[in-house]
């Protein structure tokens, strides 16, 4: 059973370029997690997705972000126009059910440059 | 509202001596607590959780973490450091529905040969 994973590890983005992020959970998990990681700072909750559904998006920007978690295939974490204050380590993490431990992946780092 | 508090921002031991990292929480319901490692460029590994069962959780690789509910606290510890132990620590507390994952601002425990 693999675990939690992300691509790609390293992602470098021009500013106001589209930057996707890419998180597979691990098997038989259904919550979806994604977290930011500033410089120097914890890591900080962006958004919470079950299956097709978005349940607490209350940690992520109003604007230029979005989330999605389909019914088939990997979690993506979209960045439109990207900007130098993006550039961070991204973690995705997964569960199998609420209120159980969360198995992270090894983040990808965005560079915008 | 749930918070962490990780006390100290750096800790410097030297090999074979304990180590003492602090967290303090507070949460309006019974929280689950967990203690994350976080190696350099490596995504995050769970060292143990506490999930309202024994107080004194052991963990892997010879930590363990105490929690204390008059104290608010959840301090992680291992009896003797080894140099395999320097890593970043996320002390985690989460809400009753388990749905968000609070992290504190971790703690860079550096050991010394």
């Amino acid at each position: 059973n693999a675990g939690v994973m992300q691509n790609p590890r390293h992602l470098v983005r021009r500013r106001g370029q589209e930057a996707r992020l890419r998180c597979s959970p691990m098997k038989g998990h259904s919550h979806v997690y994604w977290y930011r990681q500033l410089p120097e700072e914890g890591l900080k909750f962006m958004v919470y997705l079950q299956k097709e559904n978005i349940i607490d998006e209350s940690g992520m920007p109003k604007e230029r972000f979005s989330a999605e978690f389909p019914k088939e295939g990997p979690s993506i974490l979209r960045i439109q126009q990207v900007v130098r204050g993006d550039s961070a380590a991204y973690f995705c993490a997964s569960s199998r059910q609420e209120n159980t431990e969360a198995f992270f992946g090894q983040g990808t780092r965005l560079t915008v440059v | 509202a749930q918070s962490v508090t990780q006390l100290d921002s750096h800790v410097s031991v030297s090999e074979g001596t304990p180590v003492l990292l602090r967290c303090n929480y507070s949460s309006s319901y019974s929280p689950s607590l967990f203690w994350y490692v976080q190696h350099p460029n490596k995504g995050l590994q769970l060292l143990l959780k506490y999930t309202s069962a024994a107080t004194l959780v052991k963990g892997i690789n010879g930590f363990e973490a105490e929690f204390k509910k008059s104290e608010t606290s959840f301090h992680l510890t291992k009896p003797s450091a080894h140099m395999s132990d320097a890593a970043e620590y996320f002390c985690v507390v989460t809400t009753n529905t388990g749905n968000q994952f609070y992290f504190g601002t971790g703690t860079s425990l550096t050991v010394i040969p």
